[in-house]
């Protein structure tokens, strides 16, 4: 069981946008940034967003993050792709520091599939 | 360029230590507000978040494995080690290391290693 919450699966068609969502508490995504990662099949994940919404070099501006307020009731994020591509295929994790467990926690995962 | 590579066995025995290595390159230790961490992903699973280093020596750990775990550095040589006792099957999993850089991405993992498959059977 992850701390933080992400739904299983997501689709989409290509061109088309998708949300993936990131639920927490407040010892986590409300005290902390969020950051997201990309998993290809295969392979290591990469970083796609950090700092709730910041994207590293070389990350496409079709990913965007969100959190939402700025409060520690602000328990949610989110991650937006749009203009779906094949390549976008792959598996999203969001991740955040946690001050109760002192340590980095990470949602299960969601698996994004293109119709 | 920064990379990351972990070693170790591809297979121990139940109640057997574990014992993984990341040699890096690209960055240094010793720079203030650098760190290095151990995560793991069983197959078909999670990433779970094992363990950090940081710059000056402050370690975290997993809660649940923290009686398990230990984290050191050797900065001479570029490398972290993760020390995992007592291994049972459920520890099987491709072991990641990868930097964090806090100035730069916060608390986020920037780079990470190519990841070491580890079974654990008899």
């Amino acid at each position: 069981q992850s701390v933080l919450t992400q739904p299983p699966s997501a689709s989409g068609t290509p061109g088309q946008r998708v949300t993936i969502s990131c639920s927490g508490s407040s010892s986590n995504i409300g005290s902390n940034s969020v950051y997201w990662y990309q998993q290809l099949p295969g392979t290591a994940p990469k970083l796609l967003i950090y700092k709730n919404n910041q994207r590293p070099s070389g990350v496409p501006d079709r990913f965007s993050g969100s959190k939402s307020g700025t409060s520690k009731s602000a328990t949610s994020a989110s991650l937006a792709i749009s203009g779906l591509r094949s390549e976008d295929e792959a598996d999203y994790y969001c991740a955040a520091w946690d001050d109760s467990l002192s340590g980095v926690v990470f949602g299960g995962g969601t698996k994004l599939t293109l119709l | 360029q920064v990379t990351l590579r972990e070693s170790g066995p591809a297979l121990v025995k139940p109640t057997q230590t574990l014992t993984l290595t990341c040699t890096f390159s690209g960055f240094s230790l010793t720079t203030s507000e650098m760190c290095v961490s151990w995560i793991r992903q069983p197959p078909g699973k999670a990433l779970e978040w094992l363990a950090r280093i940081d710059w000056d020596d402050t370690k975290y750990y997993s809660t649940s494995l923290k009686t398990r775990l230990t984290i050191s550095k050797d900065t001479s040589k570029n490398q972290v080690v993760l020390t995992m006792t007592n291994v049972d099957p459920v520890d099987t999993a491709t072991y990641y290391c990868a930097r964090t850089y806090k100035v730069v991405t916060s608390n986020s993992f920037d780079i990470w290693g190519q990841g070491t498959m580890v079974a654990v059977s008899s």
